[in-house]
């Protein structure tokens, strides 16, 4: 067990619709990334924030949208939901930007029917 | 941006041999070179990681090695036991105390045959 969670493990929704997926870092840790598993992108990073500011941004798409709360929680948005989106999001958090080591959470399993 | 290449996307060994699984990078900034094994309906774990003032790191039976003029670096699994069998991916980052995120591989799915 990692330290991270990730809620929920699995979600179906219909094209169109808003979603919202929700990571607690490990205790102490300050940084949250985001990142999507598809089979054909693989592993790609999201977003990044740092003790409730955002920090770097990868390859996130401008229907997206992510925030860090005080509790150091963290929520990602994905709205205007397409078929393309369904994908393994995962949330991984460090104890500062610049640590080097991630640790992941078991990962949100979104599915856009 | 960083550019990594991963090979081969799946490897097929016979439980006790070794595996080896080879990484490139485009970035010469990176400094920072994990490996994380994902099995099934489970999220990446870290299993070693090696920086860029080390050639080479070991721990048991993995061992990543790293050759910075060539930008490669290799993921060396001995012994190879069932339990290795799942998906491995390589990553690198310039850690420089700045933010941004890792950029990963491809993956290779290790199957270890009994």
């Amino acid at each position: 067990d990692s330290g991270v969670t990730q809620t929920p493990k699995h979600l179906i929704t219909a094209t169109g619709q808003r979603v919202t997926l929700r990571c607690s870092p490990r205790s102490g840790d300050l940084s949250v990334y985001w990142y999507q598993q598809s089979l054909d992108q693989g592993l790609q990073f999201l977003i990044q924030y740092y003790n409730g500011e955002e920090r770097a941004k990868g390859n996130i798409l401008e229907r997206f949208s992510a925030q860090q709360f005080p509790d150091l929680h963290s929520e990602l948005n994905l709205s205007s939901l397409e078929l393309g989106d369904s994908a393994l999001y995962f949330c991984a958090s460090s104890p500062t930007p610049g640590s080097t080591e991630a640790f992941f959470g078991q990962g949100t399993r979104l599915t856009v029917v | 941006g960083e550019n990594v290449e991963q090979h081969p996307s799946t490897l097929s060994v016979q439980e006790g041999d070794s595996a080896v699984i080879k990484c490139t990078y485009s970035d010469s900034a990176s400094n920072y070179f994990p490996w994380y094994k994902q099995e099934l309906g489970k999220g990446p774990q870290l299993i070693i990681d090696i920086r860029s003032n080390v050639g080479e790191k070991k721990d048991q039976r993995i061992a990543v090695t790293l050759n910075k003029t060539a930008k490669h670096f290799s993921l060396h699994i001995t012994e190879t036991q069932p339990e290795d069998s799942a998906v491995y991916f390589c990553a690198a980052i310039f850690s420089g105390g700045g933010a941004d995120g890792l950029t990963f591989g491809k993956g290779t799915h290790l199957i270890i045959q009994p």
